[in-house]
């Protein structure tokens, strides 16, 4: 596809279940971001990967949250026990290189909109 | 406080109308700055960016940054109804665009 694609685009659950929330990137595209997007809090940074080097998780809220990135492709985005204030929209984003300059541009996919009950 | 505030709207002007958003933020190390659009239910794409202080042009959009008021700002000429959407400013200190920090977003409402 042209662009990032993420899935399943909604997702309910129940508080105490685990989720599993992935990502397709532009191919090609060596570095991939997720973020999550609360009502009122703007976009908050949970945790990029860049090629082969470990990802940068600084932006993870607690150890429920884990993410990989297979075969530096696609990316799947885990909360474990699920809590209502996980509920937001998870968006992913994936950029060609890391160098400093327009390449480094972020494209978005349209996010996943996960309601916990 | 967070690191970067933008005022959340909505910002209702009326077809034509020249619009100004505008993002303060504490971080003096912030070298990058970025103006994101977000159409509802879509990812924000990116609209312009600046290094460091001073003007950027890209047709309607004009972005400003000014370093020592820790402030930016981006103005549409002629607005039009498809501006709709809201605009998130957003900030890297490393080069690249590497763990942005984003405000809150402003929601823009043009009026045909």
């Amino acid at each position: 596809g042209a662009g990032v694609s993420q899935s399943p685009s909604n997702k309910v659950t129940e508080k105490g279940k685990d989720v599993e929330l992935r990502c397709d990137p532009i191919s090609g595209h060596t570095a991939l971001y997720w973020y999550r997007q609360s009502l009122g809090q703007g976009l908050e940074f949970l945790i990029y990967f860049q090629g082969n080097s470990a990802p940068d998780k600084s932006g993870l809220p607690s150890d429920r949250f884990s993410a990989e990135r297979t075969g530096g492709s696609v990316s799947t985005l885990t909360i474990q026990r699920t809590q209502q204030e996980d509920s937001a929209v998870y968006l992913c984003a994936s950029s060609l290189v890391l160098a400093g300059g327009p390449e480094d541009i972020q494209y978005f996919g349209a996010g996943t909109r996960l309601s916990v009950l | 406080q967070k690191e970067v505030e933008q005022d959340p709207g909505p910002l209702s002007v009326p077809e034509g109308a020249i619009v100004s958003l505008n993002c303060t933020y504490s971080n003096s190390a912030f070298q990058y700055f970025m103006w994101y659009r977000q159409y509802s239910r879509k990812g924000p794409e990116l609209l312009m960016y600046t290094y460091s202080s001073g003007n950027k042009e890209d047709g309607r959009f004009t972005a400003q940054v000014d370093k020592s008021s820790k402030y930016i700002s981006l103005f549409i000429r002629d607005s039009q109804p498809s501006d709709s959407a809201t605009y998130l400013c957003a900030m890297s200190e490393t080069g690249g665009f590497q763990k942005l920090v984003f405000g809150t977003g402003t929601r823009l409402l043009v009026s045909p």
